[in-house]
């Protein structure tokens, strides 16, 4: 199974409301990632939690705010975003962040953000 | 500065014949590569990768190539089929960077019957 689910599939909020994605794998994998991508471009690296540890945060402003429960689950925690974060938000999970094939990541459909 | 490059945005290619999309990188502490496939309003797909020690590693109908003198890379698809119509990103990561997989931009390909 290499599976990663994400909900919800869309999610349409306004700039004053506070939201929640979520991710999750079944595979054993101690690596999760959170990227967001815009149309037409490659996917964009905000979140890396290795061990249920936030390892890498690429400078993310503060109104995105990451959460890992448990080695499976990974939140995304939404509040007073700006139109301009409108983009689909992808969550990946890899066997390690050890690099070499460890760090091969399995991607989730994505959710489909649009901040009014 | 612009560590992958994918310097072809699409390709068009006739059903059953071959794919060949190019991949180019500046970083020489790269040391594993990947291609994705990314369908539209989903999220990308692995596809097959190759360690810095090997030049060619093959999967069926895919098969990547790896020069590392000339840091490029190149994924070849025969024979094309109409289905692998999608978005292939070429990405490269590093141990010394691990977790940080730095994507090109992506090449639309579209396979013609």
């Amino acid at each position: 199974d290499t599976e990663v689910t994400q909900t919800p599939k869309h999610l349409v909020m306004g700039m004053t409301n506070k939201k929640s994605l979520k991710c999750e794998q079944h595979m054993g994998h101690r690596a999760m990632y959170w990227y967001k991508q815009k149309a037409k471009k490659p996917p964009e690296l905000m979140f890396v939690y290795s061990y249920e540890k936030l390892s890498i945060n690429e400078s993310v402003p503060s109104r995105f705010s990451p959460e890992c429960p448990n080695s499976s689950l990974l939140n995304l925690h939404l509040h007073a975003l700006q139109p301009e974060d409108s983009a689909l938000y992808l969550c990946a999970s890899s066997q390690d962040q050890a690099g070499g094939p460890a760090d091969t990541q399995y991607f989730g459909p994505g959710t489909r953000l649009t901040v009014l | 500065d612009q560590q992958v490059k994918q310097n072809s945005p699409s390709l068009s290619v006739q059903e059953g014949r071959i794919s060949i999309l190019n991949c180019d990188y500046t970083n020489s502490m790269f040391d594993y590569f990947l291609w994705y496939k990314k369908y539209p309003a989903e999220g990308p797909t692995f596809l097959i990768s190759i360690s810095s020690i090997k030049d060619k590693n093959e999967d069926g109908r895919f098969t990547v190539f790896l020069n590392k003198s000339a840091k490029h890379l190149s994924l070849h698809i025969v024979p094309s089929q109409p289905g692998d119509s999608a978005v292939y990103f070429c990405a490269a990561s590093g141990r010394t960077n691990a977790g940080k997989s730095t994507f090109g931009d992506g090449t639309t390909l579209t396979v013609k019957p």
